[in-house]
Order: C-alpha cells, then sequence, then structure tokens
C-alpha cells in the first residue's frame, strides 16, 4: 500500500532563515504530487505540483519554490522566511493513471511557525 | 471561474444527533469531480468520497450520505447518528477537468466547516 510522509512534523524558525521541508511517497511509481498550505482559518492553497521528476508547476508568487529530485520525492524551499510563511504544510499524491478523476492522498502535514 | 463555499463555518451537535454539511460549486466544466475531505485535529486530510458529475445518484456508506444535486449545485454531507469522533473540520472540493494524465486537475477547496460533537 501507499504511504506519504513528511517531515519535519513542527519546526520554529526565524524571519530570514532558510527553509526545506521534505515529503516522501512509498509504494507507488511516478506519482503526481502538490504541497497546499493551510494559513490560520482553514483555507487550503495549492502552492506547487509536479508530474515528474524536475517538473515543477507554480500557482502563486511568493518566498517559496519547491523542487523534485527524485520520483518519489518533493521539497518545499525558501531562501529567507518571512512572518507570513507560517501556517501548515501539507503534502499530496495523486495516481497518475488516474486521469482527471482521481483524488490526492495527503500527508501528515507540516507545522511551521516563523517568529 | 470555479469555486467551492461552504457557508457553515462552525455547527456544534449533541451526540446521536443528525448533522448536515452544505457543499455549493461554481464551475463552467460539463465534466467535473466533487469530494469531501475530513481534517481531524492530527491535521491530516482523509479522502471520504469522489462523485463524477454525470452520476448523481446519492450514496451512503454506514453513518455517512451524501446528496448531490447538479440543479441546485450542490453536493450535501449527512451524518447520522454523530459521534464525537465524528469532530473535526470537512473540506468539500472540486477538481477540474484537466489533461488525462496529468496534474492540472487541482483541487480547489471550501474554507471548511469545523464539526463539533458533544457527548
Amino acid at each position: 500500500s501507499q504511504t506519504i510522509h513528511q517531515w519535519p512534523a513542527t519546526l520554529v524558525q526565524p524571519v530570514g532563515s532558510p527553509l526545506s521541508l521534505e515529503c516522501t511517497v512509498e509504494g507507488t511509481s511516478n506519482p503526481n504530487l502538490y504541497w497546499y498550505r493551510q494559513a490560520a482559518g482553514r483555507g487550503l492553497q495549492l502552492l506547487f505540483y509536479s508530474v515528474g521528476i524536475g517538473q515543477i508547476s507554480s500557482e502563486v508568487p511568493q518566498n517559496l519554490s519547491a523542487s523534485r529530485p527524485q520520483d518519489r520525492q518533493f521539497i518545499l524551499s525558501s531562501k529567507k522566511l518571512l512572518l507570513s510563511d507560517s501556517g501548515f504544510y501539507l503534502c499530496a499524491w495523486k495516481d497518475w493513471t488516474s486521469g482527471r478523476t482521481g483524488e490526492q492522498y495527503f500527508g501528515p502535514g507540516t507545522r511551521l511557525t516563523v517568529t | 471561474a470555479q469555486k467551492v463555499t461552504q457557508a457553515q463555518t462552525e455547527i456544534s451537535v449533541v451526540e446521536k444527533e443528525d448533522v448536515t454539511l452544505d457543499c455549493v460549486y461554481e464551475t463552467r466544466d460539463t465534466t467535473y469531480y466533487l469530494f469531501w475531505y475530513k481534517q481531524p485535529p492530527s491535521g491530516e486530510l482523509v479522502f471520504l468520497i469522489r462523485r463524477n458529475s454525470f452520476d448523481e445518484q446519492n450514496e451512503i456508506s454506514g453513518r455517512y450520505s451524501w446528496n448531490f444535486q447538479k440543479s441546485t449545485s450542490s453536493f450535501n454531507f449527512t451524518i447520522t447518528a454523530s459521534q464525537v469522533v465524528d469532530s473535526a473540520v470537512y473540506f468539500c472540493a472540486l477538481s477540474e477537468a484537466g489533461d488525462y494524465g496529468g496534474a492540472t486537475n487541482k483541487l480547489i477547496f471550501g474554507t471548511g466547516t469545523l464539526l463539533a460533537v458533544q457527548p
């Protein structure tokens, strides 16, 4: 069966520091991968998605970037964190063979607090 | 533009009561997909159901049931005989019809409904 991991689970970082959040998926090949942010107020915002190694699409211009160095690894980064980057970051995967019908499966999330 | 509205911000019920969570969507696509997710206090989103736009049959799974009505663009979720473990934030989502096999079928989420079930 497929599992999705995220780490760290929680993170407290000062403004201006770098960021690296990691997401890995097991039990599937060539998944579609997604990064979401959930700020206070519960709305989920899609940040990036990827259909393959090195292929990243950005949804909103911001202080963050994403990379996919391996098939089942998705990394969210920042060179300098802002206070507004605080939130709950969720990684998700989808079976690429499911096409447009497929549901996304989410990881446990990383809670980031920028101080 | 696609949009999902969950007008109920918070709902509080007493255990064993039935509760319905409302979801209204907007889309120009003729083919689309609707989803419900549950987010318990731990934070992970749990997939509950997917519904295709061409299938208006209601669905029941244990204490959960879903009512899809294209005429009113609604996809409501009912929990029968609620339990404390049902306490969570529930999200309704809409998937754009993108290219087959691609990641362009992004999920557009509503703002969620916080359900609190009191013992």
